[in-house]
């Protein structure tokens, strides 16, 4: 199957600062990418959808000026949480979606604020 | 609105069998996905149905019944390796994956 990899896997900021989270396709282009977000004991959340060359789609309730999506080419999206706060802590989950439109999700994210 | 639904925790022996059932309503279907995660870990495919019927593959089976709305995902013989969570998901008109909550199976020697 198609491999996605994340970078990095596991990060701790403080509060207030910002983190870049990468998500590559490595074996398949991604016309579309996902990034959910899931904190403890609950589903996914998908937070914003993104296409190649184009703004990314915010779900509701998600601050498009505080998760900020790139997605500059087939093999590369990236997530940067702008001025994080501890509840921003979650385990960040990207996905690529190939021609089959099957998703194949990346291996997560741990982002912990203090 | 769309909705998926499936039970919370289940609970099963080592070595039996165990269907997790799904329920949905979406605005159109293009398919249905179950995915298995491991706590702390992201979810892995198991298996996907698009027409009516039951795909197997191995250990595990998916049901599908597009008129009634509803999916199942066999276990058989059952490891303890198999206690995780099974998410459900069904592709809507636009592509778009539409996730249940999941549902926690907790396997007992």
């Amino acid at each position: 199957g198609a491999v996605v990899s994340q970078h990095p896997s596991w990060v701790i900021c403080k509060s207030g600062t910002s983190v870049k989270i990468e998500c590559r396709s490595l074996d398949f282009q991604a016309t579309t990418m996902f990034w959910y977000r899931q904190f403890p004991k609950q589903s996914l959340m998908l937070m914003a959808t993104s296409n190649e060359g184009s703004k990314a789609t915010y779900e509701q309730g998600v601050e498009k000026d505080k998760f900020l999506i790139n997605h500059a080419s087939l093999t590369l999206s990236t997530l940067t949480v702008t001025s994080a706060h501890p509840e921003d802590s979650s385990f960040y989950i990207c996905s690529g979606r190939a021609r089959d439109y099957e998703q194949y999700f990346g291996p997560g994210t741990r982002l912990t604020v203090t | 609105g769309q909705n998926i639904d499936q039970p919370t925790e289940m609970t099963a022996t080592e070595g039996a069998i165990v269907q997790i059932n799904c329920t949905y309503q979406t605005s159109g279907f293009n398919g249905l996905f179950w995915y298995q995660q491991h706590a702390g870990e992201a979810p892995t495919f198991l298996s996907y149905n698009v027409l009516d019927g039951l795909e197997e593959k191995g250990r595990f089976s998916s049901f599908l019944s597009r008129s009634k709305g509803y999916s199942y995902l066999l276990l058989k013989e059952l490891q303890m390796q198999d206690s995780a969570s099974y998410l459900c998901a069904v592709t809507d008109s636009n592509y778009q994956l539409i996730w249940g909550a999941g549902t926690k199976l907790i396997i007992k020697p």
